[in-house]
């Protein structure tokens, strides 16, 4: 089933909107990582959250672990900012590998 | 800091023949992980290594997959008499180590089977 569920899979943005991307767990999520996949294929980190919010420029991040799901807020998108999104959880304690989830594809037009 | 190092970046291959990918972590990372990417299952977790050691190879096919990491600074992972369903982009992260550390991805190996 799907451990790590990602909402919505695709989303069109004009410049300028904000929006939010969610995953919901069916995991004891200790941690979430989220990732942008741009359109050659490389995967860049965007957060690496423990329960809690964290900012980095228009985007936001919160975690909540007793709730199981984490979201990812784009504030005034930018063209830059399309691709594919992805969040990964670590399951428990003890350092096992990430779960990713399907990927939130986000378009951004002028 | 080069970042994480896959090659090759594409390769094509033969129904039957063997492929093999490198990949390079970053510098002083001590937990390298192998991922496959494709359309129709996404982002699948393989196997992961912490200081040289498998610690987990869950994701592994049992057959005709294996990987190595000889030494600190590579890890290897060979696919026997490849079939068409492995087709698919192999994803290569290193980070500090496997505890609460940021995920760092190479750019991947495209690894097509004809």
């Amino acid at each position: 089933g799907d451990k790590v569920k990602q909402s919505p899979s695709a989303l069109s943005l004009q410049e300028g909107t904000n929006s939010a991307l969610r995953c919901n767990f069916s995991i004891a999520a200790t941690t979430v990582q989220w990732f942008l996949q741009n359109p050659r294929g490389s995967l860049m980190n965007l957060f690496y959250l423990v329960p809690g919010t964290k900012e980095n420029g228009r985007l936001k991040s919160a975690f909540d672990s007793k709730e199981s799901y984490s979201t990812l807020h784009i504030r005034d998108a930018q063209l830059e900012d399309s691709g594919t999104y992805f969040c990964a959880a670590e399951e428990g304690q003890g350092g096992r590998a990430l779960i990713f989830g399907t990927g939130t594809t986000v378009s951004v037009s002028p | 800091n080069a970042g994480v190092i896959q090659t090759p970046r594409h390769k094509v291959t033969g129904k039957g023949q063997e492929a093999t990918l490198w990949c390079e972590p970053i510098s002083g990372h001590s937990a390298v992980f192998w991922y496959r990417q494709t359309i129709v299952q996404g982002l699948e977790f393989l196997t992961y290594f912490r200081n040289q050691a498998p610690i987990d190879d869950s994701g592994m096919p049992k057959e005709r997959f294996s990987a190595q990491m000889p030494n600190q600074s590579h890890s290897t992972l060979k696919i026997q008499s490849t079939q068409p369903q492995d087709s698919a982009v192999y994803l290569c992260a290193s980070s500090l180590d496997n505890s609460g550390n940021t995920l760092y991805f190479g750019e991947g190996s495209r690894l097509i089977v004809v």
